[in-house]
């Protein structure tokens, strides 16, 4: 079956504008994450989603940073006002359930900030 | 604090070799699971292997083994023989239960494996 999918696999912007990244999940997937990673570093967890339940924002590195998920499908996480830092690689994965159910990751998208 | 320790942050092999990745973990939980996942040039995250804590059997599959130890809080990952394709990224990762709910993986920063030929 189809896998974690995610739109723009790369994103180029200038500093100060803002993005949408898209993941769709596998489908039957309750459970929606987003992770960080920077250019060889590790995964930075960012918020996760769970059915109906509230999003754990716990991850977001700033106010500039919100995801939401329509559905219980589709996911967009937004960038406003876009900086440097902010240049990385987003992943995106799902899950049956929640962890520790195993995550399956997509692609990533791959964004770079000028 | 980091909760899920790599030490290793590269190590480079010849075709053939067997490479070992160290995976420690930290967590004060007796329900938790541990998990390995690889990441080739490629990019995207692939899963290998999940392990509750109630089980400490070891395991075998194809070249890949697993070596669970609770009383070192380790959970090992071995490639035997190893070939070209497996050059790649592994990430060894904890899923702890937290107030209601098993919350999110907390990865290690990755062993970047390097096998030549």
């Amino acid at each position: 079956g189809a896998g974690v999918s995610q739109s723009p696999s790369n994103k180029v912007t200038e500093k100060g504008k803002d993005v949408e990244l898209r993941c769709d999940p596998i489908s039957g997937h309750t459970a929606l994450y987003w992770y960080r990673q920077s250019l060889g570093q590790g995964l930075e967890f960012l918020i996760y989603f769970q059915g109906n339940s509230a999003p754990d924002k716990s991850g977001l590195p700033s106010d500039r940073f919100s995801a939401e998920r329509t559905g219980g499908s589709v996911s967009t996480l937004t960038i406003q006002r876009t900086q440097q830092e902010d240049s990385a690689v987003y992943l995106c994965a799902s899950s049956l359930a929640l962890a520790p159910d195993t995550q399956y990751f997509g692609p990533g998208t791959r964004l770079t900030v000028l | 604090a980091q909760k899920v320790t790599q030490a290793q942050t590269e190590i480079s092999v010849v075709e053939k070799e067997d490479v070992t990745l160290d995976c420690v973990y930290e967590t004060r939980d007796t329900t938790y699971y541990l998990f390995w996942y690889k990441q080739p040039p490629s990019g995207e995250l692939v899963f290998l292997i999940r392990r509750n804590s109630f089980d400490e059997q070891n395991e075998i599959s194809g070249r890949y083994s697993w070596n669970f130890q609770k009383s070192t809080s380790s959970f090992n990952f071995t490639i035997t023989a190893s070939q070209v394709v497996d050059s790649a990224v592994y990430f060894c990762a904890l899923s702890e239960w937290t107030t209601d709910s098993w919350g999110k993986f907390q990865f290690g920063a990755g062993t970047q494996v390097v096998v030549t030929p």
